[in-house]
Parts: structure tokens; C-alpha cells; sequence
């Protein structure tokens, strides 16, 4: 079946635009998970959903960022006013299960944003 | 605080030979995953092989297996028969205490193997 796929694959942005990052989960995942991935680090950890539940939103940088899944599929991060310090590759992954650490997450292709 | 660092930013092996990767981490967990991902140039991130920490067997996935030392904190990633396509960075993840399984990478370990 299809994996995860992200939208856009790269998008450029004017410093203080807004930005809406759309991410669509392998069908039937429950939990999805949004990450930031600096140049040349690891990802880092934004935010998760169980269903359309936003449970965890404790890696998220500030007020700017907004993440949604409402229908419990389809999510979108939005980061307003957009700054140059939020160029990174913004990657979504999504798993089987609820709330479970051994359940192996599957990652999108990520969105590349650059602020200008 | 939980952590994982990769001590190697980069690695070179040539192609049919064998490379480890390393991998140090700390928790106060007892029970835990550990998780090595490979991210191509393309960059959609894939599983490489986990390991439960409970299990003293080692896991292995073909060409892959791993070293886990629990009392070390050690999780090595040993790539046997290198091929042109394992050419990627690789990360070692530990999924957050606490959280709904959300991971700490480390920095990464970029590997090129060499024809």
C-alpha cells in the first residue's frame, strides 16, 4: 500500500509569511508524529496524535507552530510568521499503535523549508 | 535526562566489507527499544532493525545486526557485505520515557560505501 507522503516537498518562504505543511499517514495509523530535522542533525520531536487527539505537543518551539489532524487521518502543521531559524526539513511519520514505543513508525519523504 | 549520541559524523567502507557503527545512550529505563534508521540522499527515513532491551539475543536482519551491551549502553550497528545501495546516513533513536513513543535521534553517522 501507499507509505506516508508529505506536501509540499518544498516550499520557500518570506520571512514573517505563514506556512501550512500538509502530511498524509499510512491508512489505519492511529498515532502520527510531526519532527524538525536541522541540516546535518537528527530529527527532533514537535508534536503527536492519537487519532485526532493532539496528546503530546511539548517539542513544539512556540506559540508560531500549530499542528491539527482533525478527522484523525490527514494532519497539517502550520508555522506562522514564518523565521529564518525554522529552516529545516519537517518530517511526519505515523505508526499501528496507541501510545507504544515498540511500534515502528513510518516515515514521509519530509518538506524542505527554507525562510528567506 | 535521556540521550543518545553517535560519536562518528562519518564513515567510509568499501563495498563487500564490513563496518560498524556506534552507538551510546542513557536512561534510567529498565525496559526500552532501541531503533537504528537509515535516511538515503532521498530522505524518506527507514526501520533498520530494533532491539528490545529485555532480550540478551542480539537482533539480527540479514545483512544487519547489532551489539547491545545494556550494562555499557552500548547499541553498535554492524552492516555485514556492504552494497552501493547502504550509502546513507544512519541514525540510533531511543523512544522518550513518558512519552507515546516518541524518539530521540541521535546526530547521525553518515556512511559511503566505495565501489
Amino acid at each position: 500500500g501507499a507509505g506516508v507522503s508529505q506536501s509540499p516537498r518544498y516550499k520557500v518562504a518570506k520571512r514573517g509569511q505563514d506556512v501550512a505543511l500538509r502530511c498524509d499517514p499510512i491508512s489505519g495509523h492511529v498515532s502520527l508524529f510531526w519532527y524538525q530535522q536541522a541540516l546535518g542533525q537528527g530529527p527532533e520531536f514537535l508534536t503527536y496524535f492519537q487519532n485526532e487527539a493532539q496528546l503530546d505537543k511539548s517539542g513544539l518551539p512556540s506559540d508560531r507552530f500549530f499542528a491539527e489532524r482533525p478527522e484523525g487521518s490527514v494532519s497539517t502543521l502550520k508555522i506562522q510568521r514564518t523565521q529564518q531559524e525554522d529552516s529545516a526539513v519537517y518530517l511526519c511519520a505515523s505508526s499501528l499503535g496507541e501510545g507504544s514505543f515498540s511500534y515502528e513508525q513510518y516515515f514521509g519523504p519530509g518538506t524542505r523549508l527554507t525562510v528567506t | 535526562a535521556q540521550t543518545v549520541t553517535q560519536s562518528q559524523p562519518e564513515m567510509s567502507v568499501q563495498e563487500a566489507e564490513t563496518v560498524t557503527l556506534s552507538c551510546t545512550y542513557d536512561t534510567s529505563e529498565n525496559n526500552y527499544y532501541l531503533f537504528w534508521y537509515k535516511q538515503p540522499p532521498s530522505r524518506q527515513m527507514i526501520l533498520v532493525i530494533r532491539q528490545e532491551a529485555y532480550k540478551q539475543q542480539n537482533a539480527t536482519e540479514n545483512r544487519f545486526s547489532v551489539n547491545f551491551q545494556k550494562a555499557a549502553k552500548s547499541f553498535s550497528l554492524k552492516i555485514s557485505d556492504s552494497q552501493l545501495g547502504d550509502t546513507a546516513m544512519y541514525f540510533c533513536a531511543l523512544p522518550r520515557r513518558g512519552s507515546q513513543g516518541n524518539l530521540i535521534f541521535g546526530k547521525g553517522t553518515k556512511l559511503s560505501v566505495k565501489p
